[in-house]
């Protein structure tokens, strides 16, 4: 099992610029999630997926859009880039069992806004 | 409002030298603490769930515990490859999302 992927491990963008982060899973996890990690700040959940089709906002929704078309894939796209969206983005994924979830994590996307 | 705060920030021993990181949490109807280790440039790396208060685990070095109020890390004898930033997140209530601390830089020095 290859895990959780994520494609681009780096990119920048130039302000107003979109692109679409990738990530993919093998495990055939129900649940999905797209976290921003900042220096000092905890991991912040952007937007999860409980099954294909059903996605929901996170904490930090705002300028990300997701869909969840399969079960493997979760993509993340930015509309508008800003400089704030600088950040290490990363992707997790769990089943949907019992009373708790292990999450699993993809390697990371450090994305630059100039 | 759900919270959880890891302590210390930063904390810096010589190879040998035992100590523990805190995670300290207020949420609603725990179901689950999590620890993660990451290293730089890298994911969280899963290393324990604990699910209720008076729960132990071990791994290697590491040895994980859970109160009713908080979650201790404790690392013995540790060796330089356990340097990594140590995360805390929990789980509450009916929510599947988790809440996440911080972290804690380890840093050990030969």
């Amino acid at each position: 099992n290859a895990g959780v992927t994520q494609t681009p491990k780096f990119q920048v963008l130039k302000t107003g610029q979109s692109m679409t982060l990738q990530c993919a899973q093998d495990m055939n996890h129900e649940y999905m999630s797209w976290y921003r990690q900042d220096p000092g700040m905890g991991l912040r959940l952007i937007h999860y997926s409980v099954g294909a089709g059903i996605t929901d906002q996170g904490e930090v929704p705002n300028g990300y859009n997701v869909s969840r078309s399969t079960t493997e894939d979760f993509p993340l796209r930015l509309l508008s880039a800003a400089p704030s969206q600088t950040s290490v983005y990363f992707c997790a994924s769990s089943y949907l069992q019992g009373d708790t979830d292990t999450q699993y994590f993809g390697p990371g996307t450090r994305l630059t806004v100039l | 409002e759900d919270q959880v705060t890891q302590s210390p920030e930063a904390l810096r021993l010589q190879e040998g030298e035992s100590s523990s990181l805190n995670c300290s949490y207020t949420v609603s109807g725990l179901r689950g603490l999590f620890w993660y280790r990451q290293d730089p440039g890298k994911g969280p790396e899963f290393l324990f769930t604990l699910y209720s208060a008076g729960e132990e685990k071990e791994k290697e070095r590491l040895k994980a515990t859970l109160t009713k109020k908080e979650s201790f890390l404790h690392i013995t004898a540790p060796k330089p490859e356990d340097s990594a930033t140590y995360l805390c997140a929990v789980q509450a209530g009916s929510n599947y999302q988790l809440i996440w601390g911080a972290g804690t830089k380890l840093i050990i020095k030969p």
